[in-house]
């Protein structure tokens, strides 16, 4: 159980082009799910959290008309990167969380999209 | 603010027990985790332990946590090739946004 899906893995796109990037949680229902980005190398840094139903809270330096972030259901978030740069080439890994009485679970993490901009 | 750091690199021998280490500076932390990920992957929750507690043992995982110094490790007994991979120690709250805050990552190299 507790299966996070994300699509696409891998995307290539020109630069000024958009792209969305979807994550979803297969069996179960995420109340909260988060966006983190990873350089190569590196640790994955926070981007944004959200909730079914409401606005993402972004993480401080991370520009939110550039990295749209939309939970329109329980179970699937996407998170689209505006007139993407080569700049924003990085490893994009999801996470969504549940929650049972007011507790919440533990983070299940997405496979993660790749995504590269030429 | 808050801040996790950790060595970069470790490689240890097939067989030989791995210990990767872990400094944290919120002590207002009440979770800390280890994940696991293998090269294009995501992560994998290795363990976690509350932090009112000294030592936590699951298989070959021992996890143990000196909250004077704020310092977690993790062991790995039996280390296989299989478990080369970066290891990340996170720590979390229980405020309202549930955040993780990762370290840098410890790449573990299992050599045959």
């Amino acid at each position: 159980g507790a299966v996070v899906s994300q699509h696409p893995s891998w995307v290539i796109c020109k630069s000024g082009t958009s792209v969305k990037i979807e994550c979803r949680s297969l069996d179960f229902q995420a109340t909260t799910m988060f966006w983190y980005r990873q350089f190569p190398k590196q640790s994955l840094m926070l981007m944004a959290t959200s909730n079914e139903g409401s606005k993402a809270t972004y993480e401080q330096g991370v520009e939110k008309d550039k990295f749209l972030i939309n939970h329109a259901s329980l179970t699937l978030s996407t998170l689209t990167v505006t007139s993407a740069h080569p700049e924003d080439s990085s490893f994009y890994i999801c996470s969504a969380q549940t929650s049972l009485a007011g507790i919440p679970s533990e983070q299940y993490f997405g496979p993660g999209t790749r995504l590269t901009v030429t | 603010g808050e801040d996790v750091e950790q060595s970069l690199f470790l490689s240890v021998r097939e067989g030989d027990s791995s210990v990767i280490n872990c400094t944290y500076t919120d002590s207002s932390s009440t979770y800390l985790y280890w994940y696991k990920q293998e090269p294009g992957a995501g992560l994998q929750l290795l363990t976690y332990i509350f932090s009112n507690m000294d030592m936590k043992q699951d298989q070959r995982l021992t996890v143990l946590l000196n909250k004077k110094d704020k310092h977690l490790s993790l062991r790995i007994a039996d280390t296989q090739t299989g478990d080369s991979a970066i290891y990340f120690c996170a720590e979390g709250g229980m405020d309202s946004s549930y955040k993780l805050i990762f370290g840098s990552g410890t790449r573990l190299l299992v050599r045959p």
